[in-house]
């Protein structure tokens, strides 16, 4: 599976869209984008998925570039409680566990 | 329904002792896995299961034993802990569906070895 690239930290004002960049300039054709969370402490939480095409479900919306080298995790009015880390990972089809790379993920931090 | 499920949530180990971690899940997914995650660091897979009686070794196997005997439990066992591996494991479940799956995380156990 491809690798990542996240910057390490970000702050973002409440109320405000949360924009999370990711870079995944290796990434194949069968090898989709995953955005997990992990608020201090607790499991991972799965947010969203995507191969080629933008998503957007109840969490986020996420916006793959056209090359597919790149994508942003869209927070679109972020809350105190969306403090946390985010995890950007590329993954295979069919998926293999052991090339499932969790890295270290950007920490996002909610400003009031 | 439970999801997924850990027990302890916490544990405090002598080195040398052993112990095990349980994990259960209720949503019939075929997958377990379990990770762990040192301070400030992204999670490692140790142990993962694609099947009932199938368990294959991860990034870090050592020190940990694992078995498969049904669908809900995923138990992993420290045979003889040590400082090193002080940690907080999480334990995921997933299934797949057309070739991808989404893993769903326990609320992990923090273990201490002394």
């Amino acid at each position: 599976d491809a690798k990542t690239t996240q910057p390490t930290s970000m702050d973002c004002a409440e109320g405000r869209a949360a924009n999370l960049p990711c870079n995944h300039s290796t990434i194949s054709g069968n090898e989709y984008v995953y955005w997990y969370r992990q608020i201090h402490s607790q499991g991972p939480q799965y947010i969203i998925h995507g191969l080629k095409n933008n998503e957007t479900n109840e969490m986020a919306s996420l916006i793959i570039t056209e090359d597919r080298k790149s994508s942003t995790l869209i927070l679109p009015h972020a809350t105190l409680r969306d403090t946390a880390v985010y995890y950007c990972i590329v993954r295979s089809t069919p998926f293999n566990f052991n090339k499932f790379y969790f890295g270290s993920g950007t920490k996002l931090n909610v400003k009031p | 329904n439970a999801g997924v499920t850990q027990t302890p949530k916490f544990q405090v180990l002598k080195t040398g002792q052993s112990m095990t971690l349980q994990c259960a899940q209720d949503m019939n997914h075929e997958y377990m896995s379990w990770y762990r995650q040192d301070p400030g660091m992204g999670l490692r897979l140790i142990h993962y299961s694609v099947g009932a009686g199938i368990t294959d070794q991860g990034e870090v196997p050592n020190g940990y034993n694992v078995s498969r005997s049904t669908t809900e439990d995923f138990p992993l066992r420290l045979l003889s802990a040590a400082p090193s591996q002080t940690s907080v494991y999480f334990c995921a479940s997933s299934f797949r569906d057309r070739g991808q799956d989404t893993q769903y995380f326990g609320p992990g156990t923090r273990l201490t070895v002394l």
